[in-house]
């Protein structure tokens, strides 16, 4: 069974720094890995997905991440970041053999103070 | 297009109490999810409908928990007798379909139970 580990659970930066939230997972068999946000009081949006071909996935609100298989990780980074982007951040693995049955790791608090 | 529907979005019981909670997938959308969400942890899966068959429970503790999707559109969840465990917020997701794999999956807003 797969499982993800989001090694941070509260990153505070300021606002136009960089930020790389990180998440690493296990599993057997080939994956499909997601980052999701959810802002307060809303349900999960999707921010990226890597599915195959280039490991640089880039996703909305300027966010990208990178896959490392030999290091099952799975970063998520943006160069600057704004107020607006305080929020709860999900790395999610999928199991190729498994459909779209997602797991999450436990979450990372992005806090941008001015 | 309308997003996924949930209702109600808040929802405070005493314990031992039933309640219940209403999710309206993407239209168009046969794949829908329950998940439970604790303060401060990622979502965790309770049950997967593929239409209205329930494809994947195991996690659902059905002893007090029960969810049905009868007309493979809309799903109900339900809780009976509530306990104060079960605090947490319930969210519902849904996909176009199954495969192919990797498939984005958009979630509601959640419900947010308090059982005192």
């Amino acid at each position: 069974a797969q499982s993800v580990t989001q090694l941070d659970s509260q990153v505070p930066v300021f606002e136009e720094a960089p930020v790389e939230l990180r998440c690493n997972y296990s599993s057997s068999v080939s994956v499909y890995l997601f980052w999701y946000v959810q802002y307060p009081n809303q349900g999960l949006q999707l921010l990226l997905k890597y599915l195959s071909g280039s490991t640089l996935v880039k996703g909305i609100n300027g966010f990208e991440a990178e896959f490392n298989k030999s290091q099952t990780s799975f970063h998520l980074r943006k160069p600057s970041v704004h107020i607006s982007d305080t929020a709860e951040y999900f790395c999610a693995v999928s199991e190729n053999n498994a459909g779209n049955m997602l797991t999450f790791g436990g979450g990372t608090r992005l806090m941008v103070k001015p | 297009e309308a997003g996924v529907v949930q209702s109600p979005r808040y929802k405070i019981i005493e314990k031992k109490q039933p309640v219940a909670f209403w999710c309206n997938p993407i239209s168009g959308h046969n794949t829908l999810y329950w998940y439970l969400q604790n303060l401060g942890q990622g979502p965790e899966l309770l049950i997967r409908y593929e239409n209205e068959e329930a494809v994947d429970d195991s996690q659902l503790p059905k002893d007090r928990f029960s969810a049905e999707r009868l007309k493979g559109v809309d799903s109900t969840l339900k809780i009976q007798p509530a306990e104060l465990g079960d605090s947490a917020v319930y969210l519902c997701a849904s996909t176009a379909t199954p495969q192919p794999v990797g498939n984005e999956q958009f979630f509601g807003p959640g419900t947010r139970l308090t059982v005192l």
